[in-house]
């Protein structure tokens, strides 16, 4: 079974950018029909889907984080990143990397769901 | 605020079944299967249901998911005190082409 796990620096000055790997193993990031994406959860607070990358490169971000994020994928490392510039207290938050699978059940729905995730790192704004 | 509603808490006695409820619109839930997640404190939310009713191996059948229109549901059967967790629906939203959560749901059994 693939895991994932986060990495990066747990605390991060405001007006900075947010930088965060995931390394995926017992798997390849670059096969398969997947998305890799990050997700976070700010403390006492639910969950929010950030953005994602597909096995070609392409990307879907949240509007919310549009201008400020990038996902990318490194697969000469089996890796995925983020970066999330100019950062405020609001980002303060625990962030999870996922694998995300996409599928037609039907001939009318389409199924994105998250069935792979690592432990998550909780990342704090401050000066 | 978030895209899908889901009722902040529910709770049930041991061997009762449950339902938790997840509201959303013609833009997500209407044309887009749901999936569901439960989360114990500190720890990483776990694939419950995908593909509106679909269990995830190793998932026990006494979770079960369904949708019509623009909600969905979460069914618990025969609760126990090892259920007690956050749950959260989450679907595609195609006005905002990103996958949106709903705000969870913390199941207590009493």
């Amino acid at each position: 079974q693939v895991q994932l796990q986060e990495s990066g620096p747990r605390l991060v000055k405001p007006s900075q950018t947010l930088s965060l790997t995931c390394t995926v193993s017992r798997g390849s990031i670059s096969s398969g029909d997947y998305y890799w994406t990050w997700v976070r959860q700010p403390a006492g607070r639910g969950l929010e889907w950030i953005g994602r990358v597909y096995t070609n490169g392409g990307t879907n971000y949240n509007p919310a984080f549009k201008g400020r994020l990038t996902v990318s994928l490194d697969t000469s490392k089996n890796q995925f990143s983020l970066q999330l510039k100019s950062v405020t207290a609001a980002d303060s938050a625990v962030y999870y990397c996922a694998r995300e699978r996409g599928y037609d059940p039907t001939p009318l729905e389409y199924s994105y769901y998250l069935d792979v995730w690592g432990r998550g790192t909780t990342v704090t704004v401050s000066s | 605020q978030s895209v899908l509603t889901q009722a902040p808490s529910a709770s049930g006695t041991p061997g009762q079944r449950v339902t938790i409820s997840c509201s959303g619109s013609t833009s997500n839930i209407a044309g887009n299967a749901v999936s569901w997640y439960q989360q114990f404190p500190g720890t990483a939310p776990k694939l419950l249901i995908y593909s509106n009713n679909q269990r995830p191996s190793g998932v026990p059948d006494r979770f079960s998911g369904s949708k019509s229109g623009t909600s969905a549901s979460l069914a618990i059967s025969g609760l126990q005190s090892e259920f007690e967790a956050d749950y959260y629906c989450a679907t595609w939203d195609d006005s905002l082409n990103a996958l949106v959560f709903g705000g969870g749901t913390k199941l207590t059994v009493l």
